[in-house]
């Protein structure tokens, strides 16, 4: 069973859909991430959590919105998405943020979305 | 602004053959480095890093790469690729001593294993 477990692992919206991404990690993490991978791009940071407060928001556009409800628990709420934003969405967890001891990252397998 | 090249898209090894996986990275004061393995339908997961010391740094599955300073580059080795070995590759290089970041990621370099 992997460490960081996400759902659902493809999805399918219309631009006027209003959808949500789930992140779970169960190592006892303290920082929770959300990573764009577009093909023949670099994987791009979206958004970083650490103890359940947003620290980083790479200038992402306002129709992907992340939650945090708790250190083990990540949301990426979405609406009136483009196609271009058609990617897999990976998300990650580390012990702690910032990357000062380990900094490892564990992904979870990615969610699928393709946006029509 | 930090950033990572791997100036190789793909890479095609003879399953057995050595192979060598190009990184070179930009920043300004001393790195944290890593490489990622992510094969079909899954996440990353994390072969190697380097913080500081020893510039030769072992990792899993038989996986290890040099720190090269001067070059600032931390290419990937491996003396004898497997099938299973195909996969795609990225360098990432990481904040030292401060910042909330994660981690800035290459492009990836899609290695083939030929029988």
């Amino acid at each position: 069973e992997t460490g960081v477990t996400q759902t659902p692992r493809h999805l399918v919206m219309g631009m006027t859909n209003k959808k949500s991404l789930k992140c779970e990690q169960h190592l006892g993490h303290n920082a929770m991430y959300w990573y764009k991978q577009s093909a023949k791009k670099p994987l791009e940071l979206m958004f970083v959590y650490s103890l359940e407060e947003r620290v980083e928001n790479n200038s992402v556009p306002s129709r992907f919105s992340p939650e945090c409800p708790n250190s083990s628990h990540l949301f990426l709420h979405l609406h009136t998405l483009q196609p271009e934003d058609s990617a897999l969405y990976l998300c990650a967890s580390s012990q702690e943020a910032p990357l000062l001891n380990t900094g490892e990252l564990f992904f979870g397998e990615g969610s699928r979305l393709t946006v029509l | 602004a930090q950033s990572v090249t791997q100036p190789d898209i793909h890479i095609t090894v003879s399953e057995g053959a050595s192979l060598e996986l190009r990184c070179n990275y930009s920043y300004g004061a001393t790195p944290y480095l890593f490489w990622y393995v992510q094969s079909p339908g899954q996440g990353l997961q994390l072969l190697l890093k380097y913080f500081s010391g020893d510039t030769l740094v072992q990792g899993i599955k038989g996986f290890e790469a040099e720190f090269k300073r001067s070059q600032s580059s931390f290419n990937l080795r491996k003396p004898s690729v497997h099938w299973s070995d195909a996969a795609e590759y990225f360098c990432a290089v990481g904040p030292s001593g401060g910042g909330a970041d994660g981690l800035t990621f290459g492009k990836g370099t899609h290695l083939i294993i030929q029988p």
